[in-house]
Parts: structure tokens; sequence; C-alpha cells
């Protein structure tokens, strides 16, 4: 069965330091991965998504998200994190089927200190 | 965001009382989804459809009953509302083809009292 696992919570940085945040998933194919992003009170944002080729993918606002079939992750970095940055992450793996589904991690919870 | 709206975005209501919660969106995506979302459930999929008048159950469907009879639009009802269904409701679509990401809209909060 497809899952995804974010074991991280809630993680706490401090403006300017890196930031990596961590997804492993479940999925007996190939896997199309995303990462979304939610500011308090709006919808989800994609920030990058693998679909295949280079397993380094590049996204917006500076992220990029390295895949790694050995281990089975999909980990989210950032080199320098901004204030703005807090939010909700969530990652997910897309299933293709009837619905082409995604299935969705519990999401990380990102605080910045100044 | 894709054209996605939802409406309305906050409702109050009563237990018993029915509820149907609308989706619109103006990009023609083939697919559309209805999640809620729930402090340390992550988002949890509730119904989706793949065209208009073919719809499916997602994980948490008990309760709920959707139709789409127009590309654009994707309704959610709760045909009797009960607390448990207090949540962020949000609707997502996406088009075909592997690898396309869903887009989301804006989220309907809706408190069953």
């Amino acid at each position: 069965a497809q899952s995804v696992t974010q074991p991280d919570i809630h993680i706490t940085v401090s403006e300017g330091a890196s930031l990596e945040l961590r997804c492993n998933y479940s999925y007996g194919a190939t896997p199309y991965l995303f990462w979304y992003v939610q500011s308090p009170g709006q919808g989800l944002q994609l920030l990058l998504k693998y679909f295949s080729g280079d397993t380094l993918v590049q996204g917006i606002k500076g992220f990029e998200a390295e895949f790694k079939r050995s281990q089975s992750s999909f980990n989210l970095r950032k080199p320098s994190v901004h204030w703005s940055d807090a939010a909700e992450y969530f990652c997910a793996v897309g299933a293709w089927g009837t619905g082409n589904q995604f299935y969705f991690g519990t999401g990380t919870s990102l605080t910045v200190i100044p | 965001d894709a054209g996605i709206t939802q409406s309305p975005r906050h409702k109050v209501t009563e237990t018993g009382t029915p509820v149907t919660l609308r989706c619109h969106q103006t990009e023609n995506h083939r697919y559309m989804y209805w999640y809620r979302q729930d402090p340390g459930h992550g988002l949890r999929l509730i119904h989706y459809s793949y065209g208009v008048k073919d719809t499916d159950k997602g994980e948490v469907s008990d309760g709920y009953s959707v139709s789409r009879s127009k590309t654009e639009d994707f309704l959610l009802t709760l045909e009797s509302a009960t607390s448990s269904q207090t949540s962020v409701y949000f609707c997502a679509a996406r088009g075909g083809g592997a690898g396309n990401e869903q887009f989301f809209g804006p989220g309907t909060r809706l408190t069953v009292l």
C-alpha cells in the first residue's frame, strides 16, 4: 500500500540556518513525489516535484529535494532559512490509477527563530 | 492556484443539518479531489472525480457524498452533519498525465455545533 511518513512533526531553526525536512515513502513502482507548503489559513502550494531524471530537483523559494530510491526518501532542503519560510510542509506520493490519487504525509511544522 | 475557488470559505452549522460545499475550477482539469485536514492527520482524501459523473470514494468517505455534473464544478455534501465533521476542507484539481501536480483551493472551514 502507498504511504508517506514525515517523522518530524515540528522543527525549529534559526533564521539563516540550513534546513532538512525528512520524507519516506512506500510505493510499489517508480514514485512521483511532491513537496507542498501551506502558510497559515492558506491552501497548499507546490514547492517542487520529482517525476523522472535527475534525482536532485530544484523548486521555488530556494528549496531543493533529493530522491534516493535505495532509502525510499525524498528529503527537502534549504541552505539558509528565511523567517517567511515558517509554515507547514507536506510530502506526497502520486499513485497512478483510476483517480491518480495523491497520498500525503501528516506534515512538518516549521518555526523560524529570528 | 490554477483558478480554484471554494465556497463558502467559512460555515457554522448545527448537527443534523445538510451542508454542501462547492469547488469551482477554470482550467478544465479532468481530476478533482476533496480532502479534509485535521491536526495530526494531514490531508485525507474524502472523494475524487476522474471525469463528469465519474466519482469514487477515498479514505474517509463515510458521511459524505459528491457530485460532478460539469467539468468545472465538484460538490461535496454532508447529508447530516456531525461534530466529527468539523474540519477544514480542501478541493484540488489536476490535469491528466503522469507527474502533474494537484492545485489546491483556499479551503473551507466548517464548524458543526
